[in-house]
């Protein structure tokens, strides 16, 4: 199995609301991502987890919050987001982090709107 | 710091004709190189990768080889489909650091 899951496919919230957003790989992977996509541009990398662990934070704002609840699943938690946050967030996960060959696995994303 | 640069798009072709997407990278020590494919409305899926130089990644008809001469790791396929229709990233990694992107190419296969 070399797939990475993320449900739902499309959310659609409003300023006040609380959601999350679900990861799922089994792949036996101990690094794991969340990046996020704006139309037309790159991946930004937002979180990483290594052995369950916070490792990377890019400065992301603090109504992102990920949780990382055993080494197979990996959720973001929403609150209070801007319009300005509508993007595909991306899931991905990585053997680890130790060596450069060890190539991301990307799931479909999941399609966030904020009116 | 590394950086990955794509050659800018968007790309029209028409089938069979053949690809080259050019990718140039800067950075220190022994990258490993990727190239991803993006489809309308999906996330990415590793196209091919080289983790040292010279090395020649390959799968579904594409090839890019990893120079390091040229710190180059261009993409090419011999005929193109419309089915190649995607927006193609060129990518590098080093160990214990974050996966640095291009900026992507659209590519559009005209039947």
């Amino acid at each position: 199995d070399t797939e990475v899951t993320q449900t739902p496919k499309h959310l659609v919230m409003g300023m006040t609301n609380k959601k999350s957003l679900k990861c799922e790989q089994h792949m036996g992977h101990r690094a794991m991502y969340w990046y996020k996509q704006k139309a037309k541009k790159p991946p930004e990398l937002m979180f990483v987890y290594s052995y369950e662990k916070l490792s990377i934070n890019e400065s992301v704002p603090s109504r992102f919050s990920p949780e990382c609840p055993n080494s197979s699943l990996l959720n973001l938690h929403l609150h209070a987001l801007q319009p300005e946050d509508s993007a595909l967030y991306l899931c991905a996960s990585s053997q680890d982090l130790q060596n450069s060959y060890n190539e991301q696995f990307f799931g479909p994303g999941t399609r966030l709107t904020v009116l | 710091g590394n950086s990955v640069t794509q050659m800018e798009g968007p790309v029209t072709l028409s089938e069979e004709a053949f690809l080259t997407i050019n990718c140039t990278y800067t950075a220190t020590g022994y990258p490993s190189l990727f190239w991803y494919v993006q489809y309308p409305g999906e996330g990415l899926q590793l196209l091919l990768k080289a983790t040292k130089a010279d090395d020649k990644g390959s799968n579904k008809g594409f090839e890019a080889t990893y120079r390091k001469e040229t710190t180059s790791f261009h993409l090419e396929k011999g005929s193109v489909q419309v089915s190649d229709s995607a927006v193609y990233f060129c990518a590098l990694l080093r160990a214990g650091q974050k996966l640095v992107f291009g900026q992507g190419t659209r590519l559009t296969i005209n039947p």
